[in-house]
């Protein structure tokens, strides 16, 4: 099993541009998350999926959409990019919902 | 306030010694809590799970206060490998900020 896969690993963009991040997950797990980690403040919750077909805001909702129309996938999307997502952003799945989380590795992004 | 505290440190340990951290949660509803490592530029990944009761596995012992609200987790017999972030978590979706642990030889 590949686990939690994230596409890509690194990307620049300029302040402007759009682009999605790509989460797989193949342990059929009904949860999904996207996390933003910046130093000296954690990992902050952007948007989760209890489900195929369902989302919802987190912590820091603000500037990013996501999507799950597959129950293995889930996609965070930038609209307009902006420097201060300037981030490490961190895909996870859960079985149960409860805070036992399996994560990808990460992309890295740079807004210049 | 955050959901989750917990100390930054660093922690710099000598190999072979004990030691333990500690995370508070301010929800007192709050029902289930782990501990993740997470090495430098890598995800984090579960450690364990913490119970009332106490949770034991080799050398780490994770343990849980309701009382004080707040969990911790003690590494004896400290290893070079040890060295990382350690993150607490309650429920889903509310982690620490890290701990970041560094054993020296």
């Amino acid at each position: 099993n590949a686990g939690v896969t994230q596409t890509p690993k690194f990307r620049v963009l300029k302040t402007g541009q759009s682009m999605t991040l790509l989460c797989a997950q193949d342990m059929n797990h009904e949860y999904m998350y996207w996390y933003r980690q910046d130093p000296g403040m954690g990992l902050r919750l952007i948007h989760y999926s209890v489900g195929e077909g369902t989302t919802a805001k987190g912590e820091v909702p603000d500037g990013y959409n996501v999507s799950r129309l597959k129950k293995q996938n889930f996609l965070l999307g930038l609209e307009s990019a902006a420097p201060s997502q300037t981030s490490v952003y961190f895909c996870a799945s859960s079985s149960f919902g409860d805070g036992r989380e399996f994560f990808g590795p990460g992309t890295r992004l740079t807004v210049l | 306030r955050k959901e989750v505290e917990q100390d930054p440190g660093p922690f710099n340990v000598p190999e072979g010694a004990t030691v333990a951290f500690n995370c508070t949660y301010s929800n007192s509803a709050s029902q289930s809590f782990f501990w993740y490592r997470q090495d430098c530029r890598k995800e984090p990944k579960l450690l364990m799970s913490v119970y009332s009761s106490g949770n034991e596995d080799g050398r780490f012992t994770a343990q849980l206060n309701r009382a004080s609200q707040y969990i911790s987790l003690l590494i004896r017999d400290s290893k070079l490998s040890d060295s990382a972030t350690y993150l607490c978590a309650a429920n889903q979706f509310y982690f620490g900020t890290g701990t970041s642990l560094t054993v020296i030889p």
